[in-house]
């Protein structure tokens, strides 16, 4: 069964900090996605990654970057984190063509 | 532009009944596949079903099934036999292959709660 881990459950991270949220799959995927979920916004994407060392941008990266030096391992970093990011963060990956994402337990995070 | 539209924020269904959830979709790619998901107060996201923009039939998975309707650019999903258990966040997806380079898009979700 496809595994995918966050580091974190819960967050708690003050203005201006740089946060490193971690993602890992063991399915060796190469499409990866970090997503926000706000409530009666559903689930909209920061960036997704195709490959090692690729990245392209979501709907919303402003604020946002993201690192895939390893297949199995897609970070998302909030340079100076600001208390609009304060949201539930979701990572998913999947193989290849239209199989379905395999999503994390996602890290909700709070910055005060 | 790929975009996903789900209105109805809360909707309410009796046990035993069955439910249409409504997803409309828009997309200039003929190739493209769209996801159903639920989501429980756990937080976990669920894979439900799918369907391919070339498949002639719609799509069923136990008590989940996709009504498509290609012309209309509609993706609803219908619950039958509603259960408690059904009580949850859905959320309808689209990933187009061709011009959306691999990423998935979700709707806003809609919040069903089963009652007794």
């Amino acid at each position: 069964d496809v595994k995918v881990t966050q580091s974190s459950r819960y967050l708690v991270k003050r203005t201006g900090e740089k946060v490193f949220l971690e993602c890992v799959q063991d399915m060796d995927h190469e499409n990866m996605f970090w997503y926000r979920q706000d409530p009666g916004l559903g689930l909209r994407l920061i960036y997704f990654s195709y490959d090692v060392k690729m990245k392209e941008k979501g709907d919303i990266p402003e604020g946002y970057s993201v690192s895939r030096e390893k297949k199995e391992r897609f970070s998302l970093i909030l340079e100076s984190a600001s208390t609009n990011q304060t949201s539930m963060y979701l990572c998913a990956s999947y193989g290849t063509g239209y199989s379905p994402l395999h999503f994390g337990n996602g890290t909700r995070l709070t910055v005060t | 532009a790929q975009k996903i539209t789900q209105t109805q924020p809360g909707m309410f269904v009796q046990e035993k009944e069955a439910v249409t959830l409504d997803c409309t979709y828009d997309t200039s790619d003929p190739s493209y596949g769209l996801f159903w998901y639920k989501q429980p107060s756990s937080g976990e996201m669920i894979f439900l079903i799918y369907q391919g923009s070339y498949d002639q039939q719609n799509a069923t998975e136990g008590r989940y099934s996709l009504n498509f309707q290609k012309a209309r650019k509609s993706a609803n999903l219908v619950i039958s036999a509603s259960q408690l258990g059904d009580s949850a966040m859905y959320f309808c997806a689209m990933r187009e292959v061709n011009t959306g380079g691999f990423k998935t898009i979700f709707g806003a979700g809609t919040r069903l709660f089963v009652k007794a």
